[in-house]
């Protein structure tokens, strides 16, 4: 497909286990990010890549919460020993835009992957 | 810290009316967006505005920007059903034309009645 595609689209875990969510972001995009949506809220910050540069992490709430993007293209967010707070929907975004012009392109949305956490 | 507020959080509208909503922010930035979210569903960009003054239309949405009111509106024409959704502004601050985090509001949810 043309979209940023992002699995699992569920996933259910229990308190305290690992986490990997998968984000496959528009072909060509270099521009990767990761956000985190409470019900009822809008979308959080939780980190941004360059190709596999990860620029900006400010985002993730603790060191539980690791991003990876090794080859520049999908991209890995995984949560080690999850706990309840971690419910919430994950959206990855990606952006043709690289920096310097000034570009009306807007970022990209998934689907998200909905993490519940028991 | 850059604050995005959107007002008012949810708006009941009727078939055939005007309305206008909005969205504030604290601090100079770069471009401002617009998303929709249908319940369930991904954010769908609606709008880009880049520039003070920015005015772009789609359908029975307009939206414009005022940098320096740091304000944003999202104006609807004659509502309909399928308008029905979450509507999110947000923020971006860069310096030098390179990608940085968006910055959301809380989201203003419509719901269009006969």
């Amino acid at each position: 497909g043309a979209g940023v595609s992002q699995s699992p689209r569920y996933k259910v875990a229990k308190r305290g286990q690992d986490v990997a969510l998968r984000c496959d972001p528009i072909s060509g995009h270099v521009s990767l990010f990761w956000y985190q949506q409470a019900l009822g809220q809008g979308p959080e910050f939780l980190t941004y890549f360059q190709n596999e540069a990860q620029l900006d992490k400010s985002g993730l709430p603790s060191d539980r919460f690791f991003a990876e993007r090794p080859e520049g293209s999908v991209s890995t967010l995984k949560i080690q020993r999850t706990q309840q707070e971690d419910s919430a929907v994950y959206l990855c975004a990606s952006s043709s835009r690289t920096g310097l012009h000034y570009s009306n392109q807007p970022q990209h949305f998934g689907d998200g992957t909905r993490l519940s956490i028991l | 810290e850059l604050k995005v507020e959107q007002n008012p959080l949810f708006l009941s509208m009727q078939e055939g009316k005007n309305y206008t909503i909005y969205c504030n922010y604290s601090t100079t930035s770069d471009r401002l967006y617009w998303y929709r979210q249908d319940p369930g569903k991904s954010l769908e960009s609606l709008f880009v505005l880049l520039s003070n003054g920015a005015v772009k239309q789609e359908g029975r949405l307009m939206a414009s920007l005022d940098t320096k009111a740091r304000l944003s509106t999202l104006h609807i024409t004659a509502a309909v059903h399928d308008l029905s959704a979450t509507y999110f502004c947000a923020v971006e601050r860069s310096y030098t034309g390179a990608n940085s985090k968006l910055t959301f509001g809380k989201g203003i949810t419509l719901s269009v009645r006969p």
